[in-house]
C-alpha cells in the first residue's frame, strides 16, 4: 500500500539555521504530496503541496519539490525562526491522506 | 482558521461509554474525513463521506461509526470505549469527492480521554 517515511526527530536548531526534513514515499500511481504543520495545541495546517512530478510547493519561506525519480518530497527552509517550532507531517493523497510519523522541530533563540 | 469546526474540544469519559464527536466542514465543501491521532499509531485515516454517502473507509473499528447529514455536518460515534481509544480525533473537509489533487482542511480536533 501507499506509505510515507519521514526523518525521525526531534530536530533542534538555532534561529537562522537551515532546516531540512527528509520525506520519501511509496505509492502506486501519481499521488499529490503535502506538508502539514501542527503547532502546539492546535490542529493541522496545510503548509504546502505539489500535485505532479517536478512541481515545487512553497509557503512562508518553506519549499519542497516533488521528485518522482527519487520518490521524495523533502522540506527546506533557509532561515528558521522560533515561531517555526512545531511538528511537521509529510503526506500523500491518493483519495485519503497517508501521513508520515511527524518530525518535531524546536528552534532556539 | 481553516473554517472547519469541531465540538467538543475536550471529552473525558469512562470505559464502556459512548460519545459523539461533531464536525462542520468549510462552507461549500462536500467531503468530510475523520482521522485519529495517537502516540502509538500516528495519524490514521478512519472514514470519508461525500455529500451524505460513505466514500472510503480506512482503519475504523467496528465500534466506531459515522454519518454525514443533509446540511453536510458529520458525526463520529465511538461506542464501548476502551482506554486505547484515547486520542485526538480530527475532522477534515475538501471541496469535492476527494481526488488526488484536492486539499483537505483540518479542524482543531477533539481530544478524547477514556478513563
Amino acid at each position: 500500500g501507499n506509505s510515507v517515511t519521514q526523518m525521525e526527530g526531534p530536530v533542534t536548531l538555532s534561529e537562522e539555521a537551515f532546516l531540512t526534513i527528509n520525506c520519501t514515499y511509496t505509492a502506486t500511481g501519481y499521488p499529490s504530496l503535502f506538508w502539514y504543520v501542527q503547532y502546539p495545541g492546535e490542529g493541522l495546517q496545510l503548509l504546502l503541496k505539489a500535485t505532479k512530478a517536478d512541481d515545487k510547493g512553497s509557503n512562508k519561506g518553506f519549499e519542497a519539490t516533488y521528485r518522482k525519480e527519487t520518490t521524495s518530497f523533502h522540506l527546506e527552509k533557509g532561515s528558521v525562526q522560533v515561531s517555526d517550532s512545531a511538528v511537521y507531517f509529510c503526506a500523500l493523497n491518493d483519495y485519503k491522506l497517508s501521513f508520515g510519523a511527524g518530525t518535531t522541530v524546536t528552534v532556539r533563540a | 482558521d481553516s473554517g472547519v469546526t469541531q465540538t467538543p474540544k475536550h471529552l473525558i469519559t469512562a470505559t464502556g461509554q459512548r460519545v459523539t464527536l461533531r464536525c462542520s466542514p468549510r462552507s461549500g465543501d462536500l467531503s468530510v474525513y475523520w482521522y485519529q491521532q495517537s502516540l502509538d499509531q500516528g495519524l490514521q485515516f478512519l472514514i470519508q463521506y461525500y455529500n451524505g454517502e460513505e466514500r472510503a473507509k480506512g482503519n475504523i473499528l467496528e465500534r466506531f461509526s459515522a454519518q454525514q447529514f443533509p446540511d453536510l455536518h458529520s458525526e463520529l460515534n465511538l461506542s464501548s470505549l476502551e482506554l486505547g481509544d484515547s486520542a485526538l480525533y480530527f475532522c477534515a473537509s475538501s471541496a469535492l469527492r476527494g481526488g488526488i489533487g484536492e486539499t483537505q482542511y483540518f479542524g482543531p480536533g477533539t481530544r478524547l480521554l477514556v478513563l
